[in-house]
């Protein structure tokens, strides 16, 4: 079964950029969109992108993401890391029977 | 503003059955595919279910293949997840969202605030 695997935490001061990446287990990563989405604690998520790297609107540039077939990898980039950036960001697409397939989540802390 | 909320979570016992909905408001509700996701507690989110606007077509995981049934009521903006046999590896909060486009395998671009199901004896 087709998995996305996230570091399991990552942490980084304000004002710094951060990366956050996942990796298909196999197949391609590229076959089908990449969202990611962002969760506070106690919240729902929230979709910070879709599409591979399409940001939704009230989205700040600061974030940002891209494919890389050659490591079979999605990245999700955080620029000017903010307080609020805090959470667990979650990369997700679907696989090639159309269920979908969050990634394991990874935990920002902005230090 | 767009908006879904879920309703229907609570206690069940094994083997037992529930019945999830979801009312959705701020948009064309028979224009987009919709979608169901879990998180147990503690844990990270899993993808549930899906069905596409006009709800001919629908999505499983395979952990819930069989035994849960996703459908609409477009005249209703509703949504629901009925779920049968259940087990406690079904207990988590069950998040209702919104598919970017007409089809369900597509990005989930709003969410509900989510229903707790607690399976236990």
């Amino acid at each position: 079964n087709f998995m996305l695997t996230q570091p399991h935490s990552v942490s980084e001061s304000p004002g710094k950029t951060v990366t956050i990446s996942c990796t298909g287990s196999s197949g391609s990563v590229a076959s089908n969109f990449v969202q990611w989405y962002h969760q506070r604690p106690g919240s729902a998520p929230t979709t910070v992108i879709y599409e591979d790297n399409q940001r939704p609107s009230g989205v700040p540039d600061r974030f940002s993401a891209s494919i890389d077939r050659s490591s079979n990898s999605a990245s999700l980039t955080i620029s000017g890391l903010q307080p609020e950036d805090e959470g667990d960001y979650y990369c997700q697409t679907y696989d090639n029977t159309n269920q979908g397939i969050f990634g394991g989540g990874t935990r920002l802390t902005v230090l | 503003e767009v908006q879904l909320l879920e309703s229907g979570g609570g206690l069940v016992q094994p083997g037992g059955s529930l019945r999830l909905s979801c009312a959705a408001s701020g948009f064309m509700f028979s224009s987009y595919a919709m979608s169901w996701v879990r998180q147990p507690p503690g844990k990270g989110l899993e993808w549930v279910s899906a069905i596409s606007g006009t709800g001919t077509r629908t999505y499983y995981a395979d952990s819930v293949k069989g035994r849960f049934t996703i459908s609409r009521d477009n005249s209703n903006n509703t949504m629901s997840l009925q779920m049968d046999r259940l087990s406690a590896d079904d207990t988590a909060v069950y998040f209702c969202a919104k598919v970017l486009r007409f089809l369900g395998p597509n990005a989930l671009d709003i969410w509900g605030q989510g229903t707790m199901v607690t399976v236990s004896s």
